[in-house]
């Protein structure tokens, strides 16, 4: 079964933890994405990357790193560095192909802070 | 800088068209997305342009204007499962970059 997918669906931290979201995808896409999305709010870049060993800050980068050491995961570690950690967070990987173009999200990971 | 914009809330009725506006600002653009999202659940995918033009995807069109910084969804046949939030994403030109609007919460009434 392809696809994109995050896991756990919900996970709930201690204030001061950090803590890591996996994302994992077998669709040999190669640009993937990190975004945060806030209630009844649109969806914020974290962070993205083009390629394997290559990621970009998002708008709302601070409190958050990455890595993409293989092109089929691109986990996002939320640190105590972050203020606001609480929200629902999304994954997607991306397929280009010129004229048209796809994007792909997994089901999120919805992250409480206590 | 970058800005995306469509309207925060509208309402339609059940078997109506609906028809959802996004203007955009980016540092380069390439293409522009539409994202349906219903409450709880990811964003899933509906349209992508790159040319000027309506796109028709059955009861869903999208239209891009590259000169005017402005797209449309078009929902026609509306029916109550189409009560959800609608993301206009922008893609930047130089990298993969994509940011979104706030969304736009739809409702339908029977």
């Amino acid at each position: 079964d392809g696809g994109i997918t995050q896991s756990p669906k919900y996970l709930f931290r201690k204030e001061g933890q950090n803590v890591t979201l996996s994302c994992e995808q077998n669709l040999n896409h190669d640009a993937m994405y990190w975004y945060r999305q806030d209630p009844g709010q649109g969806l914020r870049l974290i962070y993205y990357s083009q390629i394997v060993n290559d990621f970009q800050k998002g708008d709302i980068a601070e409190g958050y790193s990455v890595s993409r050491e293989k092109k089929e995961s691109f986990p996002l570690t939320v640190t105590s560095a972050q203020k606001n950690p609480t929200a629902f967070y999304l994954c997607a990987s991306r397929e280009s192909r010129g004229i048209t173009d796809t994007q792909y999200f997994g089901p999120g990971t919805r992250l409480t802070v206590l | 800088g970058q800005n995306i914009d469509q309207p925060t809330e509208m309402t339609a009725t059940e078997g109506a068209i609906v028809q959802i506006n996004c203007t955009y600002q980016t540092s380069g653009f390439n293409g522009l997305f539409w994202y349906q999202q219903h409450a709880g659940e990811a964003p899933t995918f509906l349209s992508y342009n790159v040319l000027d033009g309506l796109e028709e995807k059955g009861r869903f069109s999208s239209f891009l204007s590259r000169s005017k910084g402005y797209s449309y969804l078009l929902l026609k046949e509306l029916q109550m499962k189409d009560s959800a939030s609608y993301l206009c994403a922008a893609q930047g030109q130089k990298d993969d970059k994509i940011i979104f609007g706030k969304g736009t919460r739809l409702h339908i009434l029977p």
